[in-house]
C-alpha cells in the first residue's frame, strides 16, 4: 500500500532531551516536507527536500534539523526540544511538488514539558 | 512572502444544505496552484480539490466546487448537499513553483443533522 509512515504517533518528552520523528514513504517520491500544525495558525512548513541530499528551510525552521540521505526517509530532529515545540507534526511527500498530489502521514502529536 | 487567509474560524451547515468556505491569498506570482484540504478528527489530511491559476474554469469534484477569482485573489470552496461526513477542519493552501506550500489558518465545519 502506498503510504507515508510517521513514527511515533504520540510522544511526550522533557525539555532538552533530543528526539527524532521518523518519516518514510514507499512511493519513490522526490519531494518530502515537514509541517507543524498549531491552533489558529494552520500548517506551517518547517523544512522541505526536493531530492536526496537537498534540503531547504521552510517558514519555521528554528530548533529543527532534517536530513535526506535516502530517497525514502526524511527524519525530523529536535536537538534540544522546548515547550514551544509542542505541536502536531506532519510529514508529506509527492512525486513532484508541481502537478502531483501531496501525500500526508498520519501526524505525530509531540508534547514537550 | 505569500499569505493565505481564512477569515471564518468556524462554520456550520444543515445536512443537505450548501455552505461556502472563504479563502483569500496574497501573492505577486502569476503562476501558482491552490488547494483545499480536509482534516477530519482522525487527523488525516485529505486533498479535496485543486485549481491551477492559469485555468479560468473553476474546478469541480462531485459535491465540491470552487469559485476562483484570480484578480480578487479569492478561492472559496462550495460544498453542496452537505453530509455528516463532511464535518472537518478545512484548509486552503497556496503553492508556487518555488516549492513553498502555504496554508491558511483553517475553518472548522460542523454539519448539523
Amino acid at each position: 500500500e502506498a503510504q507515508v509512515t510517521q513514527n511515533p504517533r504520540y510522544l511526550i518528552t522533557v525539555t532538552g532531551k533530543k528526539l527524532t520523528v521518523t518519516c518514510s514513504q514507499n512511493m519513490n517520491h522526490e519531494y518530502m516536507s515537514w509541517y507543524r500544525q498549531d491552533p489558529g495558525l494552520g500548517l506551517r512548513q518547517i523544512y522541505y527536500s526536493m531530492n536526496v541530499e537537498v534540503t531547504d528551510k521552510g517558514d519555521v525552521p528554528e530548533g529543527y534539523k532534517v536530513s535526506r540521505k535516502e530517497k525514502r526517509n526524511f527524519p525530523l530532529i529536535l536537538e534540544s526540544p522546548s515547550p514551544n515545540q509542542t505541536s502536531l507534526y506532519f510529514c508529506a511527500s509527492s512525486f513532484r511538488l508541481i502537478g502531483s498530489p501531496l501525500h500526508f502521514g498520519n501526524g505525530t502529536r509531540l508534547t514537550v514539558t | 512572502a505569500q499569505t493565505v487567509t481564512q477569515s471564518q474560524p468556524e462554520m456550520s451547515v444543515q445536512e443537505a444544505e450548501t455552505v461556502t468556505l472563504s479563502c483569500t491569498y496574497d501573492t505577486s506570482e502569476s503562476d501558482y496552484y491552490l488547494f483545499w484540504y480536509k482534516q477530519p478528527p482522525s487527523r488525516q489530511m485529505i486533498l479535496v480539490i485543486r485549481q491551477e491559476a492559469y485555468k479560468q474554469q473553476n474546478a469541480t469534484e462531485n459535491r465540491f466546487s470552487v469559485n476562483f477569482q484570480k484578480a480578487a485573489k479569492s478561492f472559496s470552496l462550495k460544498i453542496s448537499d452537505s453530509q455528516l461526513g463532511d464535518a472537518a477542519m478545512y484548509f486552503c493552501a497556496y503553492l508556487t513553483s518555488g516549492s513553498r506550500l502555504t496554508f491558511g489558518e483553517g475553518t472548522q465545519l460542523t454539519v448539523n443533522p
